[in-house]
């Protein structure tokens, strides 16, 4: 089955400086790859999402990247805010099965 | 409804008890999905539905899990004769795939399992 690694596991920020957050995956076959912010007791929120047919996806201050020859993605947040405070997982399936496998998390804290 | 909504939000159970989880997932999304999430952990797949079928039931963790959606919305998530090793957040999603893509998923507030 699909195996995802995620780094790193917790990452502090200086206000305003850039995060970036890595993940890899086992299984060749995926081609969806989502990203969710989890704020503490809360549920986890899609942010962003990319597909295996585009190498980049931007929406405001975030941006995936993907790589399917390294079998690599990576969650790009420029600007911080204090409100970007929280745990971040990285998550990737293929087309017909839905069924999603999460990295391990990576706690980002913003330093005000 | 305006978003997935599980019940209860808090759960203690004794040990031994069987405990049943709900969810309501917004109105007319197709895939189900529940998850278990640890502690520090990410959500790791139990189980899906399309509809009212149970398409994947490879992630429960043993016979005492089971699941249900006989309707095609409201599902059900039983757990019998509970260990302390069940205690984790139950986090139940849906989504509305068109069967050609992934869509990205809408999660519940989850129910927080305690087993004492």
């Amino acid at each position: 089955g699909e195996n995802v690694e995620q780094h790193p596991s917790t990452l502090s920020v200086q206000e305003g400086d850039s995060a970036v957050i890595k993940c890899t995956y086992s299984d060749s076959a995926s081609n969806y790859f989502p990203w969710y912010k989890q704020e503490l007791g809360k549920r986890p929120q899609l942010i962003i999402d990319i597909r295996s047919n585009v190498g980049e996806k931007k929406d405001q201050r975030i941006a995936v990247t993907l790589n399917k020859t390294a079998k690599h993605f990576s969650l790009h947040i420029t600007e911080t805010q204090p409100e970007d405070s929280a745990v971040y997982f990285c998550a990737a399936s293929y087309f017909g099965n839905e069924k999603l496998t999460f990295g391990t998390g990576t706690r980002l804290t913003i330093i005000p | 409804g305006a978003g997935v909504s599980q019940s209860p939000r808090y759960k203690v159970a004794k040990r031994g008890q069987d405990v049943a989880l709900r969810c309501d997932p917004i109105s007319g999304h197709v895939s189900l999905f529940w998850y278990q999430q640890a502690l520090g952990q990410g959500p790791e797949f139990l189980t899906y539905f399309q509809n009212e079928a149970q398409l994947d039931k490879s992630g429960l963790p043993s016979d005492r899990f089971f699941a249900e959606r006989p309707e095609g919305s409201v599902s059900t998530l039983k757990i019998q004769r509970t260990q302390q090793e069940d205690s984790a957040v139950y986090l139940c999603a849906s989504s509305s795939p068109t069967g050609e893509e992934n869509y990205g998923y809408t999660f519940g507030s989850g129910t927080r399992l305690t087993v004492v």
